[in-house]
């Protein structure tokens, strides 16, 4: 079985500034995926970001990247020019390699207000 | 908008009743999975439905059960309700490809469940 952890239970960052979210997990499988997914209060829950494990190099999408640590087992994300609207609930995940897409462990999450 | 519907929006039952949960995938998606997430925490795999078998089962007791149907929406029904069992319940579908991954679960807006 594989466990995620979110150390940080809340994160707050001025507009515009840089932020990162730390996330450690713990797994015996060579093969598998993590993702940052955002749940604004809407509760839907967005996917921001994903990583193969196989992949050295850190996943970008737009502003938002990833500093993957395969050997520590650390998979921080980074949000570059923070907005209002990245205002939310993180959650990083961990998908098994062979598993079907949908059956992901997620972390307790991280609350980020970002302030004007 | 992710396309994934889920009814009601918001339920209120008695401790020891039933509930049915309902869920309309994406459109050309076969595979519908269910999560609990208590209030403050991380999303727990309930089980995952597959062409209208099930694909897989988390930690939770056998009250908790689900059906697919031919059009891949999905119902998750709880027994004996306790408590403990007062949360929000997302569902997510998804489309495993050649590439399992390559397929991105979209998540529904959830419904919140209060047990009383």
């Amino acid at each position: 079985a594989q466990t995620v952890t979110q150390s940080q239970p809340e994160m707050s960052v001025q507009e515009a500034e840089t932020v990162t979210l730390s996330c450690t997990y713990d797994t015996s499988e060579s093969n598998y995926y993590l993702f940052w997914y955002k749940q604004p209060p809407s509760r839907q829950m967005i996917l921001v970001i994903r990583q193969e494990a196989y992949k050295q190099q850190n996943a970008t999408e737009n502003r938002f990247s990833v500093n993957f640590q395969k050997a520590a087992k650390s998979f921080s994300l980074k949000i570059s020019d923070s907005q209002l609207g990245d205002t939310a609930m993180y959650f990083c995940a961990f998908l098994a390699g062979g598993t079907s897409y949908g059956k992901l462990t997620f972390g307790q999450g991280t609350i980020l207000t970002v302030h004007p | 908008e992710t396309g994934v519907t889920q009814s009601p929006t918001h339920l209120i039952k008695t401790r020891g009743q039933q509930v049915t949960l309902r869920c309309s995938s994406q459109s050309g998606h076969n595979t519908v999975s269910w999560y609990q997430q208590a209030l403050g925490q991380g999303p727990q795999f309930i089980f995952q439905y597959y062409r209208e078998e099930e694909n897989g089962r988390g930690n939770f007791p056998p009250r908790f059960s689900g059906l697919q149907f031919p059009n891949y929406s999905s119902e998750l029904n709880v027994n004996a309700l306790e408590l403990d069992d007062s949360a929000l319940y997302l569902c997510a579908s998804s489309r495993p490809g050649q590439r399992r991954w390559d397929t991105e679960a979209f998540f529904g807006q959830g419904t919140r469940l209060t047990v009383v």
